[in-house]
């Protein structure tokens, strides 16, 4: 199975702050790679896809960019409603796998 | 809108089975690969298993392999997980989504215990 492995795996940050996550492949996977945002008794919500096309609906301020095995997700100015979990997810290998989760916590 | 509601979990015993189910509404279902996914209390998330859009591709993580069947009826615009030989282990909220590769609609998920 495909590792995926994300650092950090907490960051805190003040609202305004640019956010950098990072996902790294145990092995190639090209742009097969999604990013979600999930809030605490809720279900994830796709964020990225393909690496780096954002989802319909999904603010600008939300970037993915990456290929084969190292990938960041950027958020350009962190609002109060971004604080949550994210989790990347490849899909170039059956059994799709996750990331451990990246939680953005208030400063 | 998309619209995807699970139904069907609760409590059962280890060695137990149950059946999920999850309506879809807002598209057209058969045109779409779905899947299962789950996530343990307080933990991350675990693909578990995909079915193509005419129930040709089917994929199972292994972990469920043996024991959980997805299924899909187009006409009834639903989507299943025959989960057998129930484990505590397979206690989580079980979401159903809408999937090519990434999930790009959920449900709201229902919960699972397996405990005796």
């Amino acid at each position: 199975d495909i590792q995926m492995t994300q650092s950090p795996s907490s960051v805190s940050a003040s609202v305004g702050d640019r956010v950098t996550i990072t996902c790294r492949a145990s092995q190639g996977i090209s742009t097969w790679l999604a990013w979600y945002q999930q809030k605490p008794g809720e279900a994830p919500k796709l964020l990225i896809y393909s690496a780096s096309s954002l989802q319909s609906g999904v603010p600008s301020r939300f970037s993915g960019s990456g290929s084969g095995t190292d990938f960041t997700l950027t958020i350009s100015s962190l609002q109060s409603e971004d604080f949550a979990l994210y989790y990347c997810q490849q899909y170039n290998n059956w059994p799709w796998t996750f990331g451990q989760g990246t939680k953005v916590e208030i400063k | 809108q998309v619209q995807l509601v699970e139904s069907g979990g609760g409590l059962v015993k280890p060695g137990g089975s149950l059946r999920l189910s999850c309506a879809a509404s807002g598209f057209i279902f058969g045109d779409f690969y779905m899947s299962w996914i789950r996530q343990a209390p307080g933990k991350g998330l675990e693909w578990l298993s995909y079915i193509s859009s005419g129930s040709t591709s089917i994929y199972y993580a292994d972990s469920v392999k043996g024991r959980f069947t997805i299924s899909r009826d187009n006409a009834r615009n639903s989507l299943y997980l025959q989960m057998n030989s129930l484990r505590a282990e397979d206690t989580a909220v079980y979401y159903c989504a809408r999937s090519m590769g990434s999930a790009d609609s959920w449900g709201q998920g229902t919960l699972v215990t397996v405990s005796s």
